[in-house]
């Protein structure tokens, strides 16, 4: 079945600074990728979704400058989480998907910033 | 509004005590309806994808089915190792996915 892995599993920061998590599709190419952010007993809430060569579509709420997603080829994109603050410790998850396949999930990355 | 609900929110069975988990859906064209398990601190894991109504998939003690408005994740003699979250999600034909809250299962030995 269809791989997505995503790195690190776990991050601990500290406040200030900048954190990149990456999400690769291994054995297909996504020309759709999805981050998401998900507190605990939570759904996913989407934050942001990126296709291959253009600019992410971030969803209401977002900050863009906060959460800078990268989508440079059909098998990687990285969310970046810049001057991170405590209140953006989270679990951070992605999902690709190649053309009409449904989404698989990256196994998240936990983030804590101290 | 496109919106999906799941239901319980949480349910607790006996080791073989078999049950469904409801997903109630209301969306501007279905292009697919998606089942995840999801175990704490994972990712979610992609079960069945349902595209119209009165088909069915089964998948081990898993069974998916998809009517309308709703589709029902029966489980069959559950084993305390399908303790998890699952998860159902739709997709318009707008290419929007929207996600429910969850079921969280708990299988008592």
């Amino acid at each position: 079945g269809a791989v997505v892995s995503q790195h690190p599993s776990r991050v601990i920061c500290k406040s200030g600074t900048s954190v990149k998590i990456e999400c690769r599709s291994l054995d297909f190419q996504a020309t759709t990728m999805f981050w998401y952010r998900q507190f605990p007993k939570k759904s996913l809430m989407l934050m942001a979704t990126s296709n291959e060569g253009s600019k992410a579509t971030y969803e209401q709420g977002v900050e863009k400058d906060k959460f800078l997603i990268n989508h440079a080829s059909l098998t990687l994109s990285t969310l970046t989480v810049t001057s991170a603050h405590p209140e953006d410790s989270s679990f951070y998850i992605c999902s690709a998907r190649g053309g009409d396949s449904p989404l698989h999930f990256g196994n998240g990355t936990r983030l804590t910033v101290t | 509004e496109d919106q999906v609900t799941q239901s319980p929110e949480a349910l607790r069975l006996q080791e073989g005590e078999s049950s469904s988990l409801n997903c109630s859906y209301t969306v501007s064209g279905l292009r697919g309806l998606f089942w995840y398990r999801q175990d704490p601190g994972k990712g979610p894991e992609f079960l069945f994808t349902l595209y119209s109504a009165g088909e069915e998939k089964e998948k081990e003690r898993l069974k998916a089915t998809l009517t309308k408005k709703e589709s029902f994740l029966h489980i069959t003699a559950p084993k305390p190792e399908d303790s998890a979250t699952y998860l159902c999600a739709v997709r318009s034909t707008g290419n929007q996915f929207y996600f429910g809250t969850g079921t969280s299962l708990t299988v008592i030995p």
